[in-house]
């Protein structure tokens, strides 16, 4: 099964920062990828999807790259609302999806 | 537009099975690709497995094969997982999520308790 390696597991930030997450995966998955946000006891919310693509209402300051195994989720301009944990998810293999394991970006 | 609702907590034996529903509305179930995934407390999202309604051919995730059973009926529009030899470890909140492009539509979770 595909692996996702997502880093850094946590970080502090302020807002109105810029902040990087990346996922690498152990072999190539093209652009077969999600971002998700998680708040405490809901269910994740899509934010990016074919690894580069905005998901409707989700704002600008989102915004997803790359490509085969090297993947980002920037958020430009950390507003209040974004302190949460960040998820990747691979569906390039049929029905063997993986997710990252997590990126909580916490206050400063 | 796919509104996901799904069976309410559960409190289970260590051993025993459990399964957890998950009934869809809206439009074209059969077009959907309906995954079940976990959180234990305070951990990360686990994928558990997926099957597309029609095709009657789930697939799960390796540490979950020969204790995950997914089906779903086209003709209710729900979706089921089956969990087997419950223990401990398997206290999590599970989610049904149907996923079709780039739409995606999750249920509001299960929770799980596996207690003696």
């Amino acid at each position: 099964a595909i692996q996702m390696t997502q880093s850094p597991s946590s970080l502090s930030a302020s807002v109105g920062d810029r902040v990087t997450i990346t996922c690498r995966a152990s072999q190539g998955i093209r652009n077969d990828l999600f971002w998700y946000q998680q708040k405490p006891g809901k269910a994740p919310n899509l934010l990016i999807y074919g690894a580069s693509s905005l998901q409707r209402g989700v704002p600008s300051r989102f915004s997803g790259s790359g490509s085969g195994t090297d993947f980002t989720l920037t958020i430009s301009d950390l507003q209040p609302e974004d302190f949460a944990t960040y998820y990747c998810l691979q569906d390039h293999d049929y029905l063997q999806w993986t997710f990252g394991q997590g990126t909580t970006v916490e206050i400063k | 537009q796919v509104q996901l609702v799904q069976s309410g907590a559960e409190v289970k034996k260590p051993g025993s099975s459990v399964r957890v529903s998950c009934k869809a509305s809206g439009n074209s179930f059969s077009s959907h690709t309906i995954t079940w995934v976990r959180q234990a407390p305070g951990q990360g999202l686990e994928w558990m497995g997926g099957i597309i309604p029609g095709f009657d051919t789930p697939n799960y995730a390796q540490r979950f094969q020969g204790r995950v059973t997914m089906t779903a009926d086209a003709s209710t529009t729900t979706a089921y997982m089956e969990l087997s030899r419950l223990r401990s470890e398997d206290t999590a909140v599970y989610y049904c999520a149907a996923f079709s492009g780039s739409n995606d539509y999750w249920g509001q979770g299960t929770l799980l308790t596996v207690s003696s």
